[in-house]
């Protein structure tokens, strides 16, 4: 069975930081690109970012929102994903969410999906 | 404001047909494959379709995908009151580098 467990999710000031986990089973993880993907309460999905697996040089990408802020990083070993997350604003709260992407046939999406953790900024 | 545009909300009767729009440019949708997801009330979004227009495992012949051009459009024939929840579209913008989501789209069964 394929979980996805996200932690690490609390309460932080603003200006502080914090370093979310997303600990993956039921699939081949080393082979998989891992998104970061987040919901403010009440509100839509934002893509936080991703990174690729060791193929393709475990390539990060982040969106504007939190471009230089925001580091994802992933230990294979341990099929865990990370987000450390600096500078933290207040809007920044919501829940995040790690998913794995798959793609083939030059057609991705997401196919899995952790439960969330929720970040409060305040 | 999202970047990729869907409507705030739909409603049908059970046994009803309910489409739901998902707008975008030629940087996503235009270039693109769009996928859609259902999240339901204090859950995590789940894989409805993907490729445009395939189902996973495990999702009913009802709920059906298409695009055309920038466009692309969710449709649930034979509307369950489960079926009740937040839909969203998704897809790669080649000039943002990353996934775009549509704002969301609340159904409501009636």
């Amino acid at each position: 069975e394929v979980q996805l467990v996200e932690s690490g999710g609390g309460l932080v000031q603003p200006g502080g930081s914090l370093k979310l986990s997303c600990a993956a089973s039921g699939f081949t993880f080393s082979g998989s690109a891992m998104h970061w993907v987040r919901q403010a309460s009440g509100k839509g999905l934002e893509w936080v970012g991703r990174i690729r697996d060791k193929a393709n040089s475990y390539a990060t990408g982040y969106a504007a929102s939190v471009k230089g802020r925001f580091t994802i990083s992933r230990d294979d070993s341990e099929s865990t994903a990370y987000l450390q997350m600096n500078s933290l604003k207040t809007e920044d709260t919501a829940m995040y969410y790690c998913a794995r992407r798959q793609c083939s046939g030059g057609s991705c999406h997401f196919d899995y999906w952790g439960q969330g953790t929720l970040v409060t900024v305040s | 404001q999202s970047v990729l545009t869907q409507p705030p909300s739909a409603s049908g009767t059970p046994g009803q047909r309910v489409t739901i729009s998902c707008s975008g440019s030629s940087s996503n949708l235009g270039s693109n494959t769009v996928s859609w997801y259902q999240q339901l009330p204090g859950t995590a979004p789940k894989l409805l379709i993907y490729s445009n227009n395939q189902r996973p495992s495990g999702v009913p012949d009802r709920f059906s995908g298409s695009k055309s051009g920038t466009s692309a459009s969710l449709a649930i024939s034979g509307l369950q009151s489960e079926d009740e929840a937040d839909y969203y579209c998704a897809a790669w913008d080649d000039s943002l580098d990353g996934v775009v989501f549509g704002g969301g789209t609340k159904l409501t069964v009636l």
